[in-house]
């Protein structure tokens, strides 16, 4: 059974288009994140929730905007997408959010903005 | 200040030779420190993790990491390199109350 899902795998999509990501995490976890990877593999932290609130809000547009309909899910929804927002997108969870806790992070959405 | 660094960006060894990966950080107290593993096309793995007491830390796959207090470091080793393990390294701070930190990354090639 796969703990950290995302969907879709990969997302080609035209600058101005709005397009949404999901994740799921079957841990039992009570915080999830959303970190983005840029093609220099440098991974920061863009969102964190727990338990279905907003914890961490790093500097983002706030075109991207995130959504947690429960703690097991957490998606993030872009709009009016750029050129510079295509990146690999990871979600990632946590057993309490805690500063020592292990993140287990999904398999990532490439997102290509053309 | 703060960071984390890894001043390797790329580092190549050969099948069975050992390899260590440094890490090094910038923070107030000893923050949390951890060391993960991104296959390629995949998310990433936790390789291990040091909180307190014994600084030789043991992970998966046969890697190991030492932390040395007074160096800020956290270096990753490993005895005998396999294929499987080419990927990209991520060294990985949480200082407490704050939110995880990544360093850049360091890319491994294995030769055979």
């Amino acid at each position: 059974d796969t703990a950290v899902s995302q969907t879709p795998k990969y997302l080609v999509t035209q600058m101005g288009n709005d397009k949404s990501i999901k994740c799921e995490q079957n841990l039992g976890h009570d915080t999830m994140y959303w970190y983005k990877q840029d093609s220099k593999k440098f991974l920061k932290i863009m969102f964190s929730y727990n338990n279905k609130e907003l914890i961490i809000n790093e500097t983002v547009p706030n075109r991207f905007s995130p959504k947690s309909p429960d703690k097991a899910h957490l998606n993030l929804h872009i709009n009016s997408l750029e050129l510079g927002d295509s990146a690999v997108y990871f979600c990632a969870s946590s057993y309490s959010g805690g500063a020592g806790d292990t993140q287990y992070f999904g398999p990532g959405t490439r997102l290509t903005v053309l | 200040a703060q960071s984390v660094t890894q001043p390797d960006i790329h580092i190549t060894v050969s099948e069975g030779a050992s390899l260590e990966l440094r890490c090094n950080y910038s923070y107030g107290a000893t923050p949390y420190l951890f060391w993960y593993v991104q296959s390629p096309g995949q998310g990433l793995q936790l390789l291990l993790k040091y909180f307190s007491g014994d600084t030789l830390v043991q992970g998966i796959k046969g890697f190991e990491a030492e932390f040395k207090r007074s160096q800020s470091s956290f270096n990753l080793r490993k005895p005998s390199v396999h294929w499987s393990d080419a990927a990209e390294y991520f060294c990985a701070v949480a200082p407490p109350a704050n939110d995880m930190r990544f360093g850049a990354g360091t890319r491994l090639t294995v030769k055979p």
